[in-house]
């Protein structure tokens, strides 16, 4: 039930953009992303609920496709700050548990100058 | 205000001893949740409270492992009999609702190490 993610790593330069894709074998009802940083806690970006709602951190959106059960993270002429591991994490429709939000493994970006 | 705690920052553990990691999550966030983050990898889901009720534990890996949230704030995650693969970052978040559709807050993390 882990969330699939591509890529696994991606390295940018400061002003250039990149796309995470967060797939799911289950249909969702919303798509949470966080972005951890090396050696901290995971911090809240954005939570998708509505299908091909797009929602905007900076310049980090997102969007959410019900259909095709996934969701894409775009980093948009990224900065220095845009390091970090990016993970999603959906909540399933059917679910006995609200709660249990799986991560996937994450897509590492690093952003140099 | 005061974010997600948790204590200790770091432990060390022979193995076969048992542990306890502590989380004081945000004031009147119903539910809590933990995490343990192997390194390079996701935070794996261990379990979740919404207030004091232990709603979902089927992440916790062995019988070794045991939380509990009795007045519905404060939590701890126990950790029995350590073996070396238990060392990993436990990683506890809180938040405001129980729906899918709140962000989690997550806390600093213990690092546990078993020698």
């Amino acid at each position: 039930q882990q969330p699939v993610q591509s890529p696994q790593a991606v390295i940018l330069r400061e002003g250039e953009d990149a796309v995470i894709n967060c797939s799911s074998s289950k249909a969702l009802y919303s798509v949470h992303w966080y972005r951890q940083k090396h050696g901290e806690a995971p911090v809240f970006l954005m939570i998708l609920l509505k299908g091909g709602e797009q929602k905007g951190h900076e310049k980090i959106s997102a969007s959410f496709n019900e259909k095709k059960q996934q969701s894409s993270l775009y980093l948009t002429a990224s900065q220095l700050s845009y390091s970090g591991t990016y993970f999603c994490g959906p909540i399933f429709l059917t679910t006995d548990s609200w709660g249990k939000l799986q991560f996937g493994a994450g897509t590492q970006v690093v952003v140099t100058p | 205000g005061a974010g997600v705690s948790q204590s200790p920052r770091y432990k060390v553990a022979k193995r076969g001893q048992d542990v306890a990691l502590r989380c004081d999550p945000i004031s009147g966030h119903v539910s809590l949740f933990w995490y343990q983050q192997a390194l390079g990898q996701g935070p794996e889901f261990l379990t979740y409270f919404q207030n004091e009720a232990q709603l979902d534990k089927s992440g916790l890996p062995s019988d070794r492992f045991f939380a509990e949230r009795p007045e519905g704030s404060v939590s701890t995650l126990k950790i029995q009999r350590t073996q070396q693969e238990d060392s990993a970052v436990y990683l506890c978040a809180s938040s405001l609702q129980d729906r899918g559709n709140s962000p989690l807050h997550f806390g600093n993390g213990t690092r546990l190490t078993v020698t």
